[in-house]
């Protein structure tokens, strides 16, 4: 099971870009990247998924260098309910692979 | 999208009573179901895995007849704390990954349910 690591937290403020970056070195070869979001008292939400170079969505987007050993999700022009703490995980998708949650990032937007 | 419910959302039970958690997939077949529980401030902690018709797979530490799992169905998995203490009391979570009726392998969490134990 690939190990990431992630900044514990990060603050910013509204309108600015956000750059969540997350190590993964020992990402196998049939691993995806997904990100997820957390409010307190709510179960993760998905952001983002990707596997290689990058992937866009109406939220994010995710940059995965060639290597894959780490990603970064980007929020474009945050506002307050952006707020949470965010998940970097790695796995494949068989039924079979667990997926165990590293520390996450505790993101913090300021007016 | 895809949806996961979980129920109840709050509980509070007197210690050395059982709660039952259900979690279920409302419009997909879940062919794999995870738990996890929370404490505050901290990450979530992966308690078991389970497959549809078959015995839950535990984590090392977890008592499995302390936190009994069931998955009857391909849509419905139960976890039942049994005894409870108030050291017990946390947020649990559950998530389902789909099978062929979502994208192969995506994961769906639940609402979560916030446990008290007095």
């Amino acid at each position: 099971l690939a190990k990431t690591t992630q900044p514990i937290s990060m603050d910013s403020y509204e309108g600015q870009e956000v750059n969540i970056t997350c190590s993964h070195n020992n990402i196998a070869t049939n691993d995806y990247i997904t990100w997820y979001q957390q409010f307190p008292s709510q179960g993760p939400r998905f952001i983002i998924q990707g596997y290689k170079t990058k992937v866009t969505n109406e939220v994010a987007s995710l940059f995965i260098p060639a290597d894959r050993k780490s990603s970064t999700l980007s929020l474009p022009r945050v506002s307050l309910s952006d707020t949470a703490v965010y998940y970097c995980l790695v796995g494949d998708s068989s039924s079979a692979s667990k997926i165990i949650f590293g520390s996450g990032t505790r993101l913090s937007i300021r007016p | 999208g895809a949806v996961v419910s979980q129920h109840p959302s709050r509980v509070i039970c007197k210690s050395g009573t059982s709660v039952k958690i259900e979690c279920r997939s409302l419009d997909f077949q879940a062919t794999t179901m995870f738990w996890y529980r929370q404490f505050p401030k901290q990450s979530l902690m992966l308690m078991a895995t389970s497959n549809e018709g078959s015995k839950a797979t535990y984590e090392q530490g977890v008592e499995k007849d302390k936190f009994l799992i069931n998955h009857a169905s391909l849509t419905l998995s139960t976890l039942t704390v049994t005894s409870a203490h108030p050291e017990d009391s946390s947020f649990y979570i559950c998530s389902a990954r789909g099978g062929r009726t979502v994208a192969a392998g995506e994961l769906f969490f639940g609402e979560g349910s916030r446990l008290t134990v007095l």
